[in-house]
């Protein structure tokens, strides 16, 4: 089963904090690895990406840390900020240009 | 550029009705995508379109049918409405290997 399966829920921050995103996969074959940002009533839009032949890349306040022999990625957010509240999807890609995404998650970022 | 663009934004219909939902893209993209977006369900590939003239199936297809009027549009039809249907709807564009660009999506509901 091509499965991405993606913790927590839901997360609430203070600003500053560091939230962490994880995201777990089974197929080796896939071979990119994308974060989707979509805020309330608009659609998802590419945040950061990253391919399996590096273990992590940031950009910005924001950084993707890739585990290849766990078949696990997370993203962090440094010093967050209440304009990263939001909803995080997770997603895999391999050789079809078809994503299969995480079932999202949700987090708020308070002053 | 406008992107991805979609119509309508909202729609209501009762059960058994049809209806189209319209989407193109000025990227000059060749794949395009349509997904649904439920709560806690993530994104789900209804139908993609990998160039003019070809569609496949995606994850979800059954009720849906799709057409790839031409390079720019791809519109996804809803023979015969039911209650399960309800969900938001998100259109995609890419070329190969790189991100997909969503629509604002279309919220339907029925009844």
């Amino acid at each position: 089963q091509q499965q991405v399966k993606q913790s927590p829920q839901s997360l609430i921050v203070q600003k500053g904090g560091i939230p962490i995103i994880n995201c777990a996969y089974e197929n080796t074959a896939f071979d990119y690895f994308p974060w989707y940002q979509q805020f309330p009533g608009k659609g998802p839009a590419l945040l950061i990406a990253i391919r399996p032949d590096v273990s992590e890349k940031k950009e910005g306040r924001f950084t993707i840390s890739f585990n290849k022999s766990a078949k696990q990625f997370s993203l962090h957010i440094m010093d967050s900020q209440p304009g990263d509240s939001a909803t995080y999807f997770c997603a895999a890609e391999f050789n079809t240009d078809k994503l299969i995404f995480g079932t999202g998650t949700r987090l708020q970022v308070f002053p | 550029n406008a992107g991805v663009t979609q119509t309508p934004k909202f729609q209501v219909l009762k059960t058994g009705q049809s209806m189209t939902l319209q989407c193109a893209q000025d990227m000059n993209h060749n794949s395009m995508y349509w997904y649904r977006q439920d709560p806690g369900m993530g994104l789900r590939l209804i139908y993609y379109s990998a160039s003019e003239g070809t569609t496949d199936k995606g994850e979800v297809p059954n009720g849906y049918n799709v057409s790839r009027l031409n390079k720019r549009e791809f519109s996804l039809r809803l023979e015969s409405a039911a209650p399960s249907q309800t969900s938001v709807y998100f259109c995609a564009s890419s070329e190969v290997g790189v991100e997909q660009y969503f629509g604002p999506g279309t919220r339907l509901t029925v009844t």
